[in-house]
């Protein structure tokens, strides 16, 4: 089975500073297609995750460009350029290619 | 407007079943596939099952050992989950989701809590 690993599981970040997260596979998500599937999603208190970020750099709808995510192979990063008050929540990234694999997650909190 | 709306979940005992129901409305459902992932109290995500646009294809993972059955009725517009043998660590808010392609889940449910306890 595919093993998503993120790194750190929480963070604590003054507003108006950047934030880095990472995830690493156990395997390769690059396609034969040339696409890699691996996606993050943000997950608010009391809230259903919803999709950040697509095929590791792609920014969902209405996503703030201070979201950015870069990575191939098995090793990403998603990096919030100036964290704001509305960016606390927990970061998941998941793999599309075997089956469907989340990260652990990570929190972001705010000081 | 996408929206799904997940129903069916109720506290149970352990080694019963129970059915969820996902209604989806805003597109075209039977052009998409569907998941349903799970988040245990306090825990993280995880995928239970995932079922192509016509309901020919669907997959687990390992882990589930046959419990769960994922299915659809897109004459319904409806996506469900049937539950047997639960388990107290089946405990979670169920959601499920749009995969637009390879794990792209751009929309999801508010969820549906399933408590099993005796």
């Amino acid at each position: 089975d595919i093993v998503m690993t993120q790194t750190p599981l929480s963070l604590s970040v003054t507003p108006g500073q950047p934030a880095s997260i990472s995830c690493k596979s156990s395997q390769s998500l690059l396609h034969s297609d040339g696409r890699t599937y691996l996606h993050w999603f943000l997950q608010r208190p009391g809230q259903p995750p919803h999709l950040l970020i697509s095929e590791v750099s792609s920014r969902f709808s209405g996503v703030p460009d201070r979201f950015t995510g870069s990575g191939s192979g098995t090793d990403f990063t998603l990096r919030i350029s100036r964290v704001e008050a509305e960016d606390a929540a927990i970061y998941y990234c998941m793999q599309g290619l075997f089956f469907r694999t989340f990260g652990q997650g990570t929190k972001v909190e705010i000081k | 407007e996408v929206h799904l709306v997940e129903s069916g979940g109720d506290l149970v005992q352990p080694g019963g079943s129970l059915k969820l129901s996902c209604e989806a409305s805003g597109f075209t459902f039977s052009q998409y596939w569907m998941a349903w992932v799970r988040q245990s109290p306090g825990t993280g995500l995880e995928c239970l099952a995932l079922i192509n646009s016509d309901g020919s294809d669907k997959y687990y993972p390992d882990s589930m050992q046959g419990r769960f059955t994922i299915s659809r009725d897109n004459t319904k517009n409806s996506l469900y989950l049937q539950m047997n043998n639960l388990r107290a660590d089946d405990t979670a808010v169920y959601y499920c989701a749009r995969d637009v392609k390879w794990g792209m889940f751009d929309s999801w449910g508010q969820g549906t809590l399933v408590t099993v306890s005796s």
